[in-house]
């Protein structure tokens, strides 16, 4: 069964210093991955995806994630936290076969301070 | 223009009524869903409709009934709420059957069953 693992419920940064969300998945078969960001009382936006090409992928607002089949990880990064990084952030795979069914995972709060 | 919304945004109610909500994308989109997000925030998906025919139905009760008018529409209607359907209900579109993992979502609808 495909599933993702969030090793962090909360990530506390200061503006400026790097940002590192870790996500592990679990996958019989090559996955699709991706990371999406909830802002404060709004829906969800995809943030990044990676399907089998390359295995670092650049996202918007500046954030990037690399896939490591060795390591089944799929952590997401910005070298520059914001103030407007704060958010819940939701690393997501999609299960093989037809259709977008997405296994979302539980979620990283995002807290970002002066 | 708002591209996935839906209404009402907040939603109030009592036990064993019955409510909808409503959602419509204006992206052309011919593939719809409906997901639920509980108070830990974790989200999963309950139905998805392609050119409204009903694609993905996960284990959910029957008092759940998504309907599709057109492809630009799909709608959720619940029988007899509980208490425990107090989530946030956020609907979403992407483009075809593609696998792309790529879903615009709308704010999502915030239901309170008392």
């Amino acid at each position: 069964a495909q599933s993702v693992t969030q090793l962090d419920s909360h990530v506390s940064v200061s503006e400026g210093t790097p940002v590192l969300l870790r996500c592990n998945y679990s996958s019989s078969y090559s996955p699709s991955l991706f990371w999406y960001v909830q802002h404060p009382n709004k829906g969800l936006q995809l943030l990044l995806k990676y399907t089998s090409a390359a295995t670092l992928v650049k996202g918007i607002n500046g954030f990037e994630a690399e896939f490591k089949k060795s390591e089944t990880s799929f952590h997401l990064t910005k070298p520059s936290a914001h103030m407007s990084d704060a958010a819940e952030y939701f690393c997501v795979v999609s299960l093989t076969g037809g259709y977008n069914k997405l296994i979302f995972g539980a979620g990283t709060r995002l807290a970002v301070h002066p | 223009d708002t591209a996935v919304s839906q209404t009402p945004k907040y939603l109030v109610t009592q036990m064993g009524n019955d409510k909808s909500i409503k959602c419509e994308q204006n992206l052309g989109h011919d593939t719809m869903y409906w997901y639920k997000q509980d108070s830990k925030k974790f989200l999963k998906i309950m139905f998805s409709y392609n050119n409204k025919e009903l694609i993905i139905n996960e284990t959910v009760p029957n008092r759940f009934s998504p309907k599709s008018p057109d492809k630009a529409h799909l709608n959720l209607h619940i029988n007899s709420l509980e208490l425990g359907d107090s989530a946030v209900y956020f609907c979403a579109s992407s483009q075809g059957d593609r696998k792309t993992g790529e879903l615009f979502f709308g704010e999502g609808s915030r239901l309170t069953v008392l």
